[in-house]
């Protein structure tokens, strides 16, 4: 049982580049989400999904489109990255109340 | 709009000391009230949560949380403080949006010397 995982656990862009982050899980929990976490910022909610199917905008989704491309996996992608895209991003997937973390994909964007 | 204060940002201890991070949540309505924790390069763990019944809440590691409804307030609290709890700590309130999603503080980093 790995939980969350998260694909690739590093990354360097240059401005204007375009990349996806992959995030599958294997608790069979309907609801995923993507944060983005900065320095005195906290965790900010990027977009999530209640279900399959279904996305949702969160707090800063400007930049940003995600895929649920079925119940395991929620899929983040940049289309053109730019440099305040820097930061460390999360996937969770939530069941029972609870939400259970990815290692996180840190991205630094030149 | 919905927001989550943690008060302290940075908090330096020595060994054995007791630690309380305070964090104050803005929604008035029913919540369900989490602390995460993440140790250094990892990922957020859950130390403890509270959804209703008793306002005193015992977590993992020794840890315990007080929900005063009254105050907004869901502080963290350790009576002796271990090397090993160095890490950042974030407080966590489900939106009013729905249940499904959550609002984090800022986060508190604390350092324990030994």
């Amino acid at each position: 049982n790995a939980g969350v995982t998260q694909t690739p656990k590093f990354q360097v862009l240059k401005t204007g580049q375009s990349m996806t982050l992959q995030c599958a899980q294997d608790m069979n929990h309907n609801s995923m989400y993507w944060y983005r976490q900065d320095p005195g910022m906290g965790l900010r909610l990027i977009y999530y999904s209640a279900s399959e199917g279904t996305t949702d905008k969160g707090e800063v989704p400007n930049g940003y489109n995600v895929s649920r491309l079925n119940k395991r996996e929620f899929s983040l992608r940049l289309e053109s990255a730019a440099p305040s895209q820097t930061s460390v991003y999360f996937c969770a997937s939530q069941g029972a109340g609870e939400q259970f973390f990815g290692p996180g994909t840190r991205l630094t964007v030149l | 709009a919905q927001s989550v204060s943690q008060h302290n940002h940075h908090v330096i201890l020595s060994e054995a000391a007791s630690l309380e991070l305070g964090c104050n949540y803005s929604y008035g309505g029913t919540v369900n009230l989490f602390w995460y924790v993440q140790y250094p390069g990892q990922h957020l763990q859950l130390l403890l949560k509270y959804f209703s019944g008793d306002p005193l809440v015992k977590g993992i590691k020794g840890f315990e949380a007080e929900f005063i409804k009254s105050k907004f307030s869901f502080n963290l609290r350790k009576p002796s403080v271990q090397w090993s709890d160095t890490a950042e700590y974030f407080c966590a309130v489900n939106s009013m949006w729905g249940y499904n999603k959550l609002i984090f503080g800022a986060g508190t980093r604390l350092a324990v010397h030994p």
